[in-house]
Formats: structure tokens, sequence, C-alpha cells
């Protein structure tokens, strides 16, 4: 497996406009998560999802960032209107069953880095 | 979730063993040691893990005293190319919240020649 793939891997935009992130998981994963990385905050843990489905969202900072899973293969992470405080790195992970517990680990993206100007 | 609390940064040289302590004083019955690496421009990525005692890998070995309120994870003869930040999670995956990896500040390691 080519492991999680995140598109694009940079992405520059202007204040205002709307951004789309996307992410195919490891197949056969039944968690997708979606992460975003900053020097001041670190990681944070912006929602996650079981078999498609948003189970937690409490990450997500305000009503301009959504998520969305449409089916196992894909999921996305839209910013409207983007700001420059949005700046960072967002990763998305997969995992199959509980992570954190027994043998279970997440596999991480290589990351989107987003630049707001 | 538990808290840990583990040093900010720390220095080495190539060849040598360096371990890393994490605190977590407010371990679960049900929790797990997790230790996962994050190199610039990456991911994380899962090292180890381990409830007591030690585990061993090709990678890592992780070191549990008895109270499991704290961790050491030591990388064997260090090179330049384990210079990365290292992060310690405990949990079960269920409790605090559902299935969420929490990540806390981590331990940024710079090997030097």
């Amino acid at each position: 497996d080519a492991g999680v793939i995140q598109s694009p891997r940079h992405e520059v935009t202007e204040m205002g406009q709307e951004v789309t992130l996307r992410c195919k998981p490891i197949s056969g994963h039944d968690y997708l998560f979606w992460y975003r990385q900053t020097m001041m905050r670190g990681l944070e843990l912006l929602i996650y999802f079981n078999n498609n489905v948003p189970i937690d969202d409490s990450g997500m900072p305000e009503d301009r960032f959504s998520a969305k899973m449409p089916n196992a293969s894909f999921s996305t992470l839209k910013i409207q209107p983007s700001e420059p405080r949005d700046s960072a790195v967002y990763f998305c992970a997969s995992s199959l069953g509980y992570i954190g517990g027994q043998g279970t680990e997440a596999f991480f993206g290589q990351g989107t880095r987003l630049t707001v100007v | 979730l538990a808290k840990t609390t583990q040093p900010i940064s720390m220095d080495s040289y190539e060849g040598q063993e360096v371990n890393i302590t994490c605190s977590h004083n407010n371990i679960a019955t049900n929790d797990y040691i997790t230790w996962y690496q994050q190199f610039p421009s990456q991911g994380p990525r899962f090292i180890i893990q381990g409830y007591k005692t030690k585990v061993t890998n090709e990678v890592a070995s992780l070191f549990i005293p008895a109270d499991r309120k704290s961790s050491t994870l030591s990388l064997p003869r260090v090179s330049l190319s384990d210079t990365a930040v290292y992060y310690c999670l405990v949990g079960d995956g269920l409790t605090g919240g559902g299935n969420k990896l929490t990540f806390g500040t981590g331990t940024q390691l710079k090997v030097e020649l």
C-alpha cells in the first residue's frame, strides 16, 4: 500500500479564498483523522471519522472549517473563507481500529503545507 | 487522557545511546504507552508501544517501571538521521473522549557529529 496520500503537498492562497485539502487513507482502515500542526500550538486533532461518519469534530476551530468523507477512500477538509491564521501543516492519518490502545497505530500522510497570504 | 511531561529538547552525538524519559503520573490501568517520531516536513510515525516492563523492536527499546508512572525511550547508537521530535502518548484509545491520539509538545532530539 502507498500509505496515506494527501494532496496538494503545498498550497498558497489569498485570504478569503476557499481551500480544499484531500486525503486518501490506507485501504481497509476504518478511522480517519485530520490534524493541524503549527509552531505555537503543536499537533492538534481537528476531527475524526469512523466508517465515514464524523465522530468528534470538537477540534474544528470554527465554522469556516468543514470536513467530509463521502466514501472509505476519500476525505476532504475545506476552509472557506481562508485566513492568514489558518496557515499550518495539515495532516491526515488513518488507522485500523482504536489507536492508543494495544497494537494499533496511526499512519500519517506527508501533510499539506497551507500558506494563506 | 493522561497528561505526559517530557523534556523539550535533548542533544547527543553520533554513536551514543539516547534515553528520553516521559512522565505520566495519572496513567490509568488500561492505558498503553506509545511513542511516535516526527522528522521535519513529515507526519509522525509510530515507533514503539508498551504496557509494562520492557519492549524492544528494531528501532528502539521502551522501559516501563512497575508503577508505570514514567517510561523511557531508548535509542541505541544514534545517528544524524535520528534527529527528530519524539512524542510520548498515553491512553487506551477509548477513555477521555473516544478514539483520540493527543500529542504533547514532544522532545526535539538533535544528533551531531
